[in-house]
């Protein structure tokens, strides 16, 4: 079975500044997603960003990139220029391609944007 | 923009009561799931719904059943509710294609007392 791991359980940042969370996961299949989840203090979790493990190519949403290490199965999340609306938990999670619905989602960082 | 609506944001409940949270969305999606959030777990997958009276358990069904009569609706039961059940319970639907992410609703954070 994936597993998704978060090694970070809160990070803070300072505003304007970058931040990287780190994600990392485990699985035997080589065609999946990941995803980059959001989640305010309001709770309605939202997407931030994807990436197909086909693509090479990093992806990237205005301020949010992420470095996808397929060999290392890691797949972290930067946001950079940071702003107090970034404040959330972010969840990182996978997807098989080939079998199922499902998503398996790592425990989540709690990241604090200072002033 | 798809809508996730969960019929109650706050829930208390007694032991040993039946308790029904409702999820409804408005993008005709084909699958449907209710997840179980609890700090340091991240999200746990209790069922998921790939069609109408289509079920599949998910991680963690113990003490959970859920309903599928309509494509827009799912319902998470607890049959017999305990004090181990408190959580945030959190409904997602996603379209068929494989690459699209799950859209949410805003959680129904359930207090067993």
């Amino acid at each position: 079975a994936q597993t998704v791991t978060q090694s970070q359980p809160e990070m803070s940042v300072q505003e304007a500044e970058t931040v990287t969370l780190s994600c990392t996961y485990d699985t035997s299949e080589s065609d999946y997603y990941l995803f980059w989840y959001k989640q305010p203090p309001s709770r309605q979790m939202i997407l931030v960003i994807r990436q197909e493990a086909y693509k090479q190519q990093n992806a990237t949403e205005n301020r949010f990139s992420v470095n996808f290490q397929k060999a290392a199965k890691s797949f972290s999340l930067k946001i950079s220029d940071s702003q107090l609306g970034d404040a959330a938990m972010y969840f990182c999670a996978y997807r098989s391609r080939n079998y199922g619905q499902n998503f398996v989602f790592g425990p989540g960082t709690r990241l604090s944007v200072l002033p | 923009d798809v809508k996730v609506t969960q019929s109650s944001r706050y829930l208390v409940k007694r032991t040993g009561e039946k308790v029904f949270l409702e999820c409804v969305q408005d993008m005709d999606h084909e699958n449907m799931f209710w997840y179980r959030q609890d700090p340091g777990l991240g999200l746990r997958l209790i069922y998921f719904s790939y069609d109408v009276k289509m079920k599949e358990k998910g991680d963690i069904p113990e003490g959970y059943s859920v309903s599928r009569e309509k494509k827009e609706r799912f319902s998470l039961i607890l049959e017999s509710a305990s004090t181990n059940q408190t959580s945030m319970y959190l409904c997602a639907s996603l379209a068929e294609l494989s690459n699209q992410p799950q859209h949410f609703g805003d959680g129904t954070r359930l207090s067993i007392l």
